[in-house]
């Protein structure tokens, strides 16, 4: 069982609708990243965070995805409203610091109807 | 980006040594090589990185080779759960680098 906790493990919902995925990083770890993997290719990043501040957010959709670190600890990503495409396995790593090693959580499989 | 190539599958017996190749001819000289892998329904999981020298650790070894346009990440006794999908990725180490994931390798091992 992966050390970054997320919940829930899956979720179904309608498109239009909004979403949200919480992330518990490894105690102690300052970077903490949210990635989206679509099925058959590799994970892409989202949102990048160091302490509570956002690092890189470059590939996140701001148009309808937001996230927040507040206290620099749990992370919650969130989508409103969903779209068909964005069905996906959404991933949380951490790490100590920037560019050390990530530890990922099992993800949040959505699956939007 | 630096880019990598890897062969899109490979297939083990099992208690056989692999070699999951990966090939990185633009690869710059801050580049550090990283490898994870993805078991199915689980998240990626670090398996081991380096710069020039080969490396060992628990989990597996990298050998480099002496140009570093390729490196071979060697697992030396293949069980059923090394089957996952392995990805090779070169990361900087200067300022913040992100992880770039390509296709990876998906290695298959047989009972």
């Amino acid at each position: 069982e992966a050390e970054v906790a997320q919940s829930p493990r899956y979720k179904i919902t309608e498109k239009s609708q909004a979403v949200a995925f919480w992330c518990d990083p490894i105690s102690g770890h300052a970077t903490l990243y949210w990635y989206r993997q679509i099925l058959g290719q590799g994970p892409e990043l989202l949102v990048q965070f160091q302490d509570e501040s956002v690092v890189d957010d470059s590939q996140l959709p701001k148009d309808r995805f937001s996230a927040e670190r507040l206290k620099g600890v749990d992370s919650t990503l969130k989508i409103q409203p969903a779209e068909l495409g964005d069905s996906a396995m959404y991933l949380c790593a951490s790490s100590f610091s920037l560019n050390q090693p990530q530890h990922f959580g099992d993800g949040t499989r959505l699956s939007i109807l | 980006d630096a880019k990598t190539t890897q062969p899109n599958s490979m297939e083990s017996n099992e208690e056989e040594p692999v070699h999951l190749p990966c090939n990185h001819s633009t690869i710059s000289g801050t580049d550090y090589i990283h490898w994870y892998r993805q078991l199915p329904s689980q998240g990626p999981e670090y398996v081991i990185h380096g710069l020039t020298s080969n490396v060992n650790n628990r989990m597996a070894s990298l050998a480099i080779a002496e140009d570093r346009k390729s490196s071979t990440l060697i697992l030396h006794r293949a069980t059923l759960r090394d089957a996952a999908v392995y990805y090779c990725i070169l990361r900087g180490n200067s300022g913040n680098t992100p992880l770039v994931f390509g296709k990876g390798t998906r290695l298959s091992v047989i009972a």
